[in-house]
C-alpha cells in the first residue's frame, strides 16, 4: 500500500534555514502537502503542490517536488520560535485517500 | 458554523462499550475523512466519503468500527466493544484538499 517516511526530529538554529524531507511510494500521487501542527493544537495545512510542478514558493515556504525519485521537501528560510511544531507530509492518490507521514519534530534552537 | 465541529471533545468509555463520535463538516463540502492520531504517532487513515459515491472504507482497522454520512452533511463514527488500543484523537476532515480539520474526539478507553 502507500506509505509516506520523514525523519521523526530536526534541530535547527533560529535565523537558518530548515529543510525538512519526505519520500512517498505511490507514483499516481496527484497532490503532495505539507501540515503543520504546534504543540496543543490541531492540524493546518500549510501548503501544498501539484504532481506536475516541481517546486512552489510561498513567503518564506519552499516546497520543492522531485516525482522521479518520489521526493518532497519543505524549505523554511529564517527559522523563528514560532516555526516550532510537528510538519506532516501527506500524499493524495487517485482514489483521493490522503496519506500522512509521521511527522518531523522541528525544533529550534536558540 | 464556521469550521469543522466535532462531539463530543473528550470521551472516557469502559472497555467493551460502545461510542459514537460526530463530525459536522463545514456545509457543501461534499469530501470527509476520517482519521486517528494516536499519542506521538502520525495520521492513520480510516474511512472517506465523497458525495454520493460508496465510501472508501479501506483503513477501519476491524469490523468494529463503521461510519456513515447522512444526507452528505454530518458523519458518526461508531466504535463496538471499544478496546485499549483505540484510545487516540479521532480527527475529521473536509474540503478537497483535505484542508479543513475539526478539533478532534479524544477517545480514552479504560
Amino acid at each position: 500500500g502507500e506509505d509516506v517516511e520523514q525523519s521523526l526530529f530536526l534541530s535547527v538554529r533560529e535565523g537558518d534555514s530548515s529543510v525538512i524531507n519526505c519520500t512517498y511510494t505511490d507514483s499516481s500521487s496527484t497532490y503532495l502537502y505539507w501540515y503543520k501542527q504546534e504543540p496543543g493544537a490541531g492540524l493546518q495545512l500549510l501548503t501544498y503542490i501539484f504532481s506536475n510542478m516541481d517546486m512552489k514558493q510561498d513567503q518564506r515556504l519552499t516546497v520543492l517536488l522531485n516525482k522521479k525519485d518520489k521526493h518532497l521537501s519543505l524549505r523554511i528560510a529564517d527559522t523563528q520560535t514560532g516555526d516550532s511544531a510537528i510538519y506532516f507530509c501527506a500524499e493524495r492518490g487517485r482514489d483521493d485517500k490522503i496519506i500522512f507521514g509521521k511527522g518531523t519534530r522541528l525544533h529550534i534552537l536558540p | 458554523g464556521a469550521g469543522v465541529s466535532q462531539s463530543p471533545s473528550n470521551k472516557v468509555t469502559e472497555k467493551g462499550k460502545d461510542v459514537e463520535l460526530r463530525c459536522d463538516p463545514i456545509s457543501g463540502h461534499t469530501a470527509l475523512y476520517w482519521y486517528r492520531q494516536s499519542l506521538g504517532q502520525g495520521l492513520e487513515f480510516l474511512i472517506y466519503f465523497q458525495g454520493n459515491s460508496a465510501p472508501d472504507k479501506s483503513g477501519l482497522p476491524s469490523d468494529r468500527f463503521s461510519a456513515e454520512r447522512t444526507g452528505g452533511s454530518v458523519s458518526t463514527l461508531t466504535i463496538q466493544r471499544t478496546q485499549q488500543e483505540d484510545s487516540a484523537v479521532y480527527l475529521c476532515v473536509c474540503g478537497s484538499l483535505g484542508q479543513y480539520f475539526g478539533p478532534g474526539t479524544r477517545l480514552t478507553v479504560t
